[in-house]
């Protein structure tokens, strides 16, 4: 069974990072690709980062770019997000989710974490 | 950043009626290849997103054949035929034809 935890999340100042975390289980995690999507409080789904089944790759929406840096560790089967110079707009739900392959679609959703930005 | 515009934001409906969720981009989702990226996702209260279409109309894994996907260019359609309890939530449309991917603002589904 395919398993996506998410931890880490929490409430950190504004200007300050947090590293979020994703243990994957249940397939070969270096075959596939993967993401981070995020949700706001009662707001929609919005795509964050996506990195490369090997992490030769990643791409980022503009407004975390040089902030965030999504990575890997296909040896723990590990996600990460690094998230530094954090703002009030960061705010949301982070979901880890696992691309299926060149459909690109997000087949599997973790449960999620909060990341709380507040002062 | 290509839209997508998604109509109604709230359908309201009774189990066993059918129902349509359109999903309209600011842009065609056809790449060079031929291939659109167009998904359709649920979004159950309290739980995380679940696939239920991909590439405009593929059923995704333990999705109820009750679920189909249409559309082409700009233009698509997910209709429910013969809504049940378990589908109420909030739908999105994704995109990832042309970068960053987007998603509809949803639509939400509820009981009459």
């Amino acid at each position: 069974e395919v398993q996506l935890v998410e931890s880490g999340g929490g409430l950190v100042q504004p200007g300050r990072s947090m590293k979020l975390s994703c243990a994957a289980s249940g397939f070969t995690f270096s075959n596939y690709g993967m993401a981070w999507v995020r949700q706001a409080p009662t707001k929609g789904l919005e795509w964050v980062a996506t990195i490369s089944y090997d992490g030769s790759s990643t791409y980022y929406r503009d407004s975390v770019k040089g902030r965030f840096t999504i990575s890997r560790d296909n040896a723990k089967s590990t996600l990460y997000l690094q998230m530094n110079s954090l703002r009030s707009e960061d705010t949301a739900t982070y979901y880890c989710t696992r691309e299926s392959g060149w459909e690109l679609d997000f087949d599997y959703w973790g449960q999620g974490v909060m990341v709380t930005v507040s002062s | 950043d290509v839209v997508l515009t998604q109509t109604p934001s709230t359908l309201s409906a009774t189990i066993g009626q059918s129902v349509s969720i359109s999903c309209r981009s600011s842009q065609s989702l056809l790449d060079s290849a031929g291939n659109t990226y167009l998904y359709w996702y649920l979004q159950r209260p309290g739980q995380s997103p679940q696939l239920l279409i991909y590439l405009v109309s593929n059923l995704g894994s333990g999705v109820p054949n009750r679920f189909s996907g249409s559309g082409s260019g700009t233009d698509f359609t997910l209709k429910i035929s013969g809504v049940e309890a378990e589908d109420l939530g909030v739908y999105y449309c994704m995109q990832a034809t042309h970068a960053p991917y987007t998603f509809g603002a949803g639509t939400k589904l509820e009981l009459k």
